[in-house]
């Protein structure tokens, strides 16, 4: 079955600077990504998705790339916020339903 | 603006007791999924339904865990007898079989002393 890893598991940096998370999956059938943002104590909630015919998907200051032949896939967040203190969440999915999680980056910004 | 529901929202019980946790898709849904989130493994799916049928529930322990649909407006995710190791925030998901956005509930956070 499908397998997403995710790295790192803790990411600090200043606020003002860039956030990159990364993820592998070792399903070549996943055609799905979707990538979580849970607050402390609150539920995880979508923040973007990108598909297998797209390589990089932009929603103002967050962006993720696709790599098909890699198998990888990547979050990228510019200009980060306090706001963005949270742990993310990549996944992938094959099939119309199920979706597996990577094991989360907890992001901190340091102001 | 419609939510998935989950009750309780916490609960402690004793070990070996029954637990019952509940869930409320949003309206027009028909995939719901069980995750199981630990600080040491992240999200675990534990067992989703299709159109109310269970598809998959092969994270789930089979010997005290059960999931059911009694109808498309409530999913219930049973742990009996309960154990410490259990102890973990239970979220539930719904969803259209036509898309793969998944929106979660609240969470149970339940604590097994």
């Amino acid at each position: 079955g499908e397998n997403v890893e995710q790295h790192p598991s803790t990411l600090s940096v200043q606020e003002g600077d860039s956030a990159v998370i990364k993820c592998t999956y070792s399903d070549s059938a996943s055609n799905y990504f979707p990538w979580y943002k849970q607050e402390l104590g609150k539920r995880p909630q979508l923040i973007i998705d990108i598909r297998s015919n797209v390589g990089e998907k932009k929603d103002q200051r967050i962006a993720v790339t696709l790599n098909k032949t890699a198998k990888h896939f990547s979050l990228h967040i510019t200009e980060t916020q306090p706001e963005d203190s949270a742990v993310y969440f990549c996944a992938a999915s094959s099939s119309a339903s199920k979706i597996i999680f990577g094991s989360g980056t907890r992001l901190s910004i340091r102001p | 603006d419609a939510r998935v529901t989950q009750t309780p929202r916490h609960k402690v019980t004793e070990m070996g007791q029954e637990v019952t946790m509940r869930c409320q898709p949003i309206l027009g849904h028909n995939t719901v999924f069980w995750y199981r989130q630990t600080m040491m493994q992240g999200l675990e799916l534990l067992a989703y339904f299709r159109n109310r049928a269970p598809l998959d529930d092969s994270g789930m322990p089979k010997d005290r865990f059960s999931a059911e649909m009694p109808d498309a407006t409530l999913a219930t995710l049973k742990i009996q007898p309960s154990e410490p190791r259990d102890s973990a925030v239970y979220f539930c998901a719904s969803g259209l079989d036509t898309s793969n956005e998944q929106f979660f509930g609240p969470g149970t956070r339940l604590t097994v002393l």
